[in-house]
């Protein structure tokens, strides 16, 4: 069974940074692109990002490009977000996704219950 | 990267049947068939009901069934129950690596 298990959220001040982690277990973590969506308070879903399953490509949505970055530890099979330069528009749920086919990740996902970000002085 | 256009709200009684939109553009919804449906009751995760526009992931109800026509896609929910009452949201692979969302449509179960 596909368990993804998000930690890493909190309250944090505009301008700052913060670390995601998300641990991924009940597959092989290695095989599957993952991504990261968020969904504001009371808001819908929003992509933020995708890494390839080998960690070398990376794909970011428009408001968050040039200060998020997502990287993956295949030996930990852990998944990150570094949040950096923060505003409060980001803060939401984040949600770790791993996509259901080894290779076309915008295919659907399976998700983790998330990590409340909240972004405020 | 404007969202996908759902309706705010659908509702329906129990056993009936209701449809769900999902518009986009011939950028994304038109000329990719990787259309998808999430189901998200309040305060849980989104759960994948439909991927590629029409398949059921294992162990999703043959209730939930999903089409597309041009640059609209549409999730069916058939035999309505009060456990579908929940948010329903539809995305899309939008070319260049960037998947949309739509804005997500509430259903009530009457």
């Amino acid at each position: 069974e596909v368990e993804l298990l998000e930690s890493g959220g909190g309250l944090i001040q505009p301008g700052g940074s913060l670390r995601l982690s998300c641990a991924a277990s009940g597959f092989t973590f290695t095989n599957y692109p993952m991504s990261w969506v968020r969904q504001a308070p009371g808001k819908g879903l929003e992509w933020v990002s995708t890494i390839s399953a080998g960690g070398i490509n990376t794909y970011y949505g428009d408001s968050v490009k040039g200060r998020f970055t997502i990287s993956r530890d295949n030996s930990r099979n852990t998944l990150y977000l570094q949040m950096n330069s923060l505003r409060a528009e980001d803060t939401a749920r984040y949600f770790c996704a791993r996509s259901i086919y080894t290779d076309d990740w915008y295919r659907g996902s399976y998700w983790g219950q998330g990590t409340l970000v909240t972004v405020s002085s | 990267q404007s969202a996908l256009t759902q309706p705010a709200s659908v509702s329906g009684s129990r056993g009936q049947s209701i449809t769900i939109s999902c518009t986009g553009t011939s950028s994304d919804v038109g000329p990719y068939n990787y259309v998808s449906w999430y189901q998200q009751h309040p305060g849980k995760a989104p759960k994948l009901m439909i991927y590629d526009v029409a398949t059921r992931p294992s162990g999703v109800s043959n209730r939930f069934s999903g089409s597309k026509s041009g640059n609209t896609a549409s999730l069916t929910i058939s035999g309505l129950q009060a456990d579908d009452e929940a948010d329903y949201y539809c995305s899309s692979f939008r070319g260049s690596n960037t998947l949309v969302f739509g804005g997500g449509t509430k259903v009530t179960v009457l």
